[in-house]
């Protein structure tokens, strides 16, 4: 069935520094999805990217529909202690309204 | 996005117990999924809750084990039956947005703990 490779599965990093995490598949999706989860809370779907090649911000963060629509990437900018979390990808199994998620990338921030 | 909550946010239970989840939505929604995500894993889709008729369970998780009720288009419950300490997971529910996307919403989790 259609998976969702996450990379890094985790990342430890400097307050103020630049992060960016993937997501790939050896099939196409139609949608991508990246969410961020809290500790002790469900996912908050961060951003929605519908078209092959769409470049989408929602503040600082970035996410990119890879042009062959089997990948993505999500990007954070000048990171802040409030970004740590777990951020996972997920994408609609084909032909159904039923989501596949990545395997999370864990984002842990030195002040 | 629908405003959606969860009973219990937590709960600790007795090997071979049940344990009945509910998921409230604020508004109407067609599509409700519940998922299990197992300590430090990733998310996986138990079953989909259909409105009027029974869910449609993932391969790997049967009605015996995880019935479900979705009443209306407002409500559904999750049971984790006969629990075993391998049950210990957060248990989501989420609704598929309404924009015509694929876009999903979650709620808090109800995070069960089997001993």
């Amino acid at each position: 069935g259609q998976q969702l490779n996450q990379s890094p599965q985790s990342m430890f990093i400097q307050e103020g520094e630049d992060v960016s995490m993937n997501c790939t598949s050896s099939s196409i999706f139609n949608t991508w999805l990246w969410y961020k989860q809290d500790p002790g809370e469900g996912p908050v779907l961060l951003i929605a990217l519908y078209k092959a090649g769409e470049l989408t911000s929602n503040g600082r963060l970035t996410a990119q529909f890879g042009i062959t629509r089997k990948d993505s990437f999500l990007n954070i900018s000048a990171s802040i202690p409030s970004d740590v979390g777990i951020y996972f990808c997920a994408g609609p199994i084909q032909g159904a309204q039923k989501l596949v998620f990545g395997q999370g990338t864990r984002l842990t921030i030195n002040p | 996005s629908a405003v959606i909550s969860q009973k219990p946010s937590r709960d600790i239970c007795q090997r071979g117990t049940s344990l009945t989840i509910q998921c409230q939505v604020d508004s109407q929604v067609t599509m409700m999924f519940w998922y299990r995500q197992q300590p430090g894993q990733s998310l996986t889709l138990i079953a989909t809750a259909n409105q009027g008729s029974e869910a449609t369970y993932e391969s790997g998780f049967v009605i015996d084990k995880f019935p479900i009720s979705r009443p209306n288009l407002t409500f559904s419950t999750l049971t984790v039956s006969n629990m075993s300490p391998e049950d210990s997971s957060i248990y989501l529910c989420s609704v598929l947005g309404t924009s015509g996307a694929n876009e999903q919403f979650f709620g808090p989790g109800t995070r069960l703990t089997v001993l």
